[in-house]
């Protein structure tokens, strides 16, 4: 297992069109976490899942923002009609729940998305 | 409401002690977490505290005081590598991760 990925690493779009991300983690992790961070600052929570269940989601996923993780494993974000503050680095992290294991949290490169 | 704090930006000198604060107040704790993140990388593990007192780790230590909703990450021997943003960061009861907004340590020789 080569650790939480990515995909795409960079993307560039245009105001007003949308954008998917994947995010696959650790194979064993049950936990996946999205969060965003813009330049100095910290991530900001956006949503997390416990195998396919989506836990809780922040305000910002009620409108242009959604993921699914449909089978527990792999992880979408997508972001509707894209908007130039919606430009920042989108972070995935995996974890366990599961008695015996350690509980750190594994994230990934990130996709850093600009809207022109 | 949810809280974590450290400070913005701190500036070391190489072979230096250096010590960063986080105060946090959140609904629920299930652990504190310290990462490193070097600019345009993935946050990386440093280190976890669930109970009081001090956890050390080669140069890295870190401690946590629960009644005080405090915590600090120490670096001693500072190395120009060490130059990074530090997250601090709580596990809440519901799983959740509740973020500070980094701390930017610059080393210089």
């Amino acid at each position: 297992d080569t650790g939480v990925s990515q995909n795409p690493r960079h993307k560039i779009t245009k105001r007003g069109q949308n954008v998917t991300f994947r995010c696959d983690p650790i194979s064993e992790h049950n936990r996946l976490y999205w969060y965003r961070q813009t330049l100095g600052q910290g991530p900001e929570f956006l949503t997390y899942f416990q195998n396919e269940a989506q836990l809780e989601k922040s305000r910002l996923l009620s409108d242009r923002f959604s993921a699914e993780r449909p089978k527990g494993s792999f992880s979408t974000l997508e972001i509707q009609r894209t908007e130039q503050g919606d430009s920042a680095m989108y972070l995935c992290a995996s974890s366990t729940t599961r008695v015996g294991n350690n509980y750190g949290y594994t994230f990934g490169s990130g996709t850093r998305l600009t809207v022109v | 409401g949810q809280n974590i704090d450290q400070p913005t930006e701190m500036t070391a000198t190489e072979g230096a002690i250096v010590q960063i604060n986080c105060t946090y107040q959140t609904s629920g704790f299930n652990g504190l977490f310290w990462y490193q993140q070097h600019a345009g990388e993935a946050p990386t593990f440093l280190s976890y505290n669930v109970l009081d007192g001090l956890e050390e780790k080669g140069r890295f230590s870190s401690f946590l005081s629960r009644s005080k909703g405090y915590s600090y990450l120490l670096l001693k021997e500072l190395q120009m590598k060490d130059s990074a943003s530090y997250l601090c960061f709580v596990s809440s009861n519901t799983g959740k991760l509740i973020f500070g907004q980094g701390t930017t340590l610059q080393v210089k020789p």
